[in-house]
């Protein structure tokens, strides 16, 4: 099956700071979402973004699909920035709207 | 518009007893997946329905777990009987049938086995 690899797997940020997410997946895809997983556990959509760019205030995200690759900017970081990442895919096998794969998560901790 | 729901949130159960999670989709949303997140591990998918038709159980780890979505609204998730490897958050998500296919999920329910 697919591969899907985040890094870094942790991330310490000082308040303030920019920082760079990354996503490599093994395969063509149908579909790519970015999650935030909260400290209360809930996955929160951030981006739906199979190719292109998108953003969304302080959050940007860049998806190369050619390449296999996806990109999530935070910029100017704040504390409610902390959690979870996870980057997720659904292969072009067949139908689209199946299963999404995720990636292991970036943990990040934004520092006050 | 509300979101996906699940009942209980929380779950604790002895090894052996029998367990039935609950997932409401958005309202329209024909597709709807159940994933898992066992301690230390990654989500994992177990099983699509589009309506009330399973599209896709791949995922389903063996034959103690049993999803259900009759009338293709709400689906229900029993495992039975529980084991102790059983214990982690499962996560509901829905998306529409006709596309964009970005799918929401659920606040998940944190089962624990003991």
């Amino acid at each position: 099956g697919i591969q899907v690899e985040q890094s870094p797997p942790d991330l310490i940020l000082q308040e303030g700071a920019n920082s760079t997410l990354r996503c490599n997946f093994s395969d063509s895809v149908n579909n790519l979402q970015w999650f935030h997983q909260n400290p209360w556990g809930q996955l929160i959509n951030l981006f739906y973004i199979p190719s292109g760019t998108k953003q969304n205030g302080r959050l940007s995200a860049t998806t190369v699909a050619t390449e296999r690759y996806s990109l999530l900017y935070i910029s100017s970081s704040q504390t409610t920035d902390s959690g979870v990442y996870f980057c997720a895919v659904e292969t072009n096998w067949g139908a689209a709207g199946n299963k999404l794969t995720f990636g292991g998560g970036t943990r990040v901790l934004v520092k006050p | 518009e509300a979101g996906v729901t699940q009942f209980p949130s929380h779950s604790v159960i002895e090894k052996g007893q029998t367990v039935t999670l609950r997932c409401d989709p958005i309202s329209g949303h024909d597709n709807l997946y159940w994933y898992r997140r066992v301690m230390g591990k990654e989500i994992k998918f177990l099983l699509h329905f589009v309506k009330e038709s399973k599209q896709d159980e791949s995922g389903m780890p063996n034959n103690r777990f049993l999803a259900e979505r009759t009338g293709g609204t709400y689906s229900t998730l029993k495992v039975q009987p529980a084991e102790l490897e059983d214990s982690g958050v499962y996560f509901c998500a829905s998306s529409q049938e006709q596309g964009p296919y970005e799918q929401y999920f659920g606040p998940g329910t944190r089962l624990t086995v003991t």
